[in-house]
């Protein structure tokens, strides 16, 4: 069964304080790995696309890798701005192009 | 502005009353996908249209729940007999095509009362 798991379930960090957020997925075949971030009463929104093992994507403060089984989101330096959850969704290559979503990271940067 | 737009933004309904929940797309995106999001999960998959059909209906929990397209634009998702357990935020994307990002709506919050 096609599968998405993120840790840690919260985090909270000191600004500046550098870390990252981990995606583990399984799926029988992987289209594309999506990252999002959600603040509170509002809907996700998009940050990243990764489609193959090895590609990396980078925004400000964020940079997000894949491998064949998991994904990293790595916050460098970061601010209280950044607090909100981070969302990894999958899109296996089996079935219909839905996003199979995790969880989410709850992240809080304090000032 | 020209992300995905959704209305209403909260519903209250009373328990057994039907309703309808609209989404108007980006401009151009032909997929269009359904998620329903409850308080500490991530969003789970209801439905996707490719164009006006219904490509993937798989994640519908029951046959109260029922979505169209039928201009290949604007997507309403309808509840009949809504419940208590049918609380939750809905969410609507769109996408330029299906494997690539899908934008989100702001959601609608439903309560059942």
């Amino acid at each position: 069964e096609d599968q998405v798991t993120q840790s840690p379930e919260a985090l909270r960090l000191q600004e500046g304080e550098s870390s990252s957020l981990n995606c583990s997925y399984t799926v029988s075949g992987l289209r594309g790995l999506f990252w999002y971030r959600q603040d509170p009463g509002k809907g996700p929104e998009f940050l990243f696309t990764l489609y193959s093992a090895g590609e990396e994507k980078e925004k400000e403060r964020l940079k997000a890798t894949l491998t064949k089984k998991e994904s990293f989101l790595h916050i460098t330096a970061p601010k209280p701005e950044d607090s909100a959850t981070y969302l990894c969704a999958v899109q296996p290559t089996s079935g219909t192009y839905k996003y199979i979503f995790g969880t989410g990271t709850r992240l809080k940067v304090l000032a | 502005g020209a992300g995905v737009s959704q209305t209403p933004s909260n519903k209250v309904t009373e328990k057994g009353k039907y309703v309808e929940l609209r989404c108007d797309p980006i401009s151009g995106h032909t997929a269009l996908y359904w998620y329903r999001q409850s308080l500490g999960q991530g969003p789970e998959f209801l439905i996707y249209f490719q164009g006006t059909g219904a490509a993937d209906d798989s994640g519908l929990p029951n046959d109260r729940f029922f979505a169209v397209r039928p201009e290949g634009s604007v997507s309403t998702l309808k509840i009949q007999r809504t419940e208590r357990g049918d609380s939750a935020v809905y969410l609507c994307a769109s996408s330029t095509s299906p494997n690539t990002e899908a934008f989100f709506g702001q959601g609608t919050r439903l309560t059942v009362v």
